[in-house]
């Protein structure tokens, strides 16, 4: 079935650097793609969403690109502070769904 | 946004019994969902439990294994039934606001021995 995935498993930026996850996908009738920040032993807490009739949206130190071209989406944390240390998830919402698929994952590490 | 409480935040239970989570939010909402996340892994949706009628389930999950409730629009419970080890996981609750955002509890940490 469809999938949405990410390109990598880890990742561990230096305190201050700009962080970039990304995440792929392959349901081209996607139109609602979600970030979640899951930190060690809490739930998934939302981040920032985009709808597929826009291609960048921000939010404080966040900014969510989409490229439906490649279908690509990407996170990006500017100023990256050791409190962004945890898991990102990325989330699609196919077109007439309610249901989300959730990406594997990717650990943020930041390093004081 | 809503929220969400769960209860237990943990337990450790023996193989072949039962366990029931309770997910209470404070504020109605229309859409709630059960969802699992194995060690180390993606969140998984078990469920979306609807109030008045039968919770509709995903592919390789059953109502026998996962009996859920929902007898308003704030409360709902998912029992993990005869659990063995491989039901070692954590079980969260999900509610969609408006827009379609989805916000989590913070999770059942179920370890069965």
């Amino acid at each position: 079935g469809e999938s949405v995935g990410l390109h990598l498993p880890t990742l561990s930026v230096q305190e201050g650097d700009n962080s970039i996850i990304n995440c792929a996908y392959s349901n081209s009738a996607s139109d609602y793609f979600i970030w979640y920040k899951q930190e060690s032993g809490k739930g998934p807490q939302f981040i920032i969403d985009i709808r597929s009739n826009m291609d960048k949206r921000q939010g404080q130190r966040v900014t969510v690109l989409l490229n439906k071209t490649v279908k690509h989406l990407s996170l990006q944390i500017a100023a990256t502070q050791p409190g962004d240390s945890a898991v990102y998830f990325c989330a699609e919402n196919g077109a007439g769904s309610y249901q989300l698929t959730f990406g594997k994952g990717t650990k943020l590490s930041v390093i004081p | 946004s809503a929220v969400i409480s769960q209860k237990p935040s943990r337990d450790i239970c023996q193989r072949g019994t039962s366990l029931t989570i309770q997910c209470q939010v404070d504020s109605q909402v229309t859409m709630m969902f059960w969802y699992r996340q194995q060690p180390g892994q993606s969140l998984t949706l078990i469920a979306t439990a609807n109030q008045g009628s039968e919770a509709t389930y995903e592919s390789g999950f059953v109502i026998d294994k996962f009996p859920i409730s929902r007898p308003n629009l704030t409360f709902s419970t998912l029992t993990v039934s005869n659990m063995s080890p491989e039901d070692s996981s954590i079980y969260l609750c999900s509610v969609e606001e408006a827009g379609g955002r989805l916000f989590f509890g913070e999770g059942s940490r179920l370890t069965v021995l």
